[in-house]
């Protein structure tokens, strides 16, 4: 169970949209959609924002969204602020394993 | 409001043991898969195995069988991860999460374990 796949940071200045990938092989996601992204503050636990690779928590703002093409998920934030800085890890669930990526660090110029 | 509690921070000596705890409440706490991710510093999530309460049947990431051990008592709806000879190499920041048909969708507060001489 290799992890998945994401670039280890990302930039953006306020105002513009990101977009973070998460690369797996065929198996990791075993033809079904439980792509999840979590977002985590430095020293704060894990917080689910999109499940079922497009699905938002209520709660969660629009400016979240997620798609997912092949072996690829990715997650986009737009109108970025500065209260989106911090680390992003995807997901994927085929009951009874859980592979997480690496970590994206998104940081707000 | 679904909530997980776990158990404080601990410091432990290389060869010890360590049982740490998650209190799960505000949901049926038998019917949801309940189990750990690991977090060392600095680096990413890593799942180590979960439990269904209803059952007890575990399950575990194949490269965490036998190095630690997750149990339930449902009587009080809370999870353990235990440990029987700590390593420094253990040293990391566990989170107990509650699985959906999807993955997490709740996590713990974290209890951070420190082993050192």
């Amino acid at each position: 169970q290799s992890a998945l796949t994401q670039p280890a940071s990302v930039s953006g200045s306020p105002g513009q949209s990101i977009t973070i990938s998460c690369t797996g092989i065929s198996s990791d996601f075993g033809g079904h959609n439980y792509v999840s992204w979590y977002q985590q503050h430095p020293g704060k636990v894990p917080k689910l924002m999109i499940y079922d690779v497009t699905n938002r928590p209520s709660g969660v703002s629009h400016r979240f969204s997620g798609s997912k093409s092949g072996n690829t998920a990715s997650l986009t934030i737009s109108g970025l602020q500065a209260e989106d800085e911090a680390v992003y890890h995807c997901s994927s669930y085929t009951f009874p394993n859980t592979v997480f990526g690496g970590g994206t660090k998104l940081t707000v110029l | 409001e679904v909530q997980l509690v776990q158990s404080g921070a601990e410091v432990k000596k290389p060869g010890e043991s360590l049982k740490i705890s998650c209190k799960g409440s505000g949901y049926g706490f038998t019917s949801y898969w309940i189990g750990w991710v690991r977090q060392m510093s600095g680096e990413g999530l890593e799942w180590l195995g979960f439990i269904y309460p209803g059952n007890s049947n575990v399950k575990y990431r194949p490269s965490f069988q036998g190095q630690v051990t997750i149990s339930v008592d449902k009587s009080i709806s809370t999870a353990y991860l235990q440990w029987s000879n700590l390593k420094a190499s253990d040293t990391a920041i566990y989170y107990c999460a509650r699985w959906v048909y999807h993955g997490v969708d709740v996590w713990g507060q974290g209890t951070t374990v420190t082993v050192a001489s």
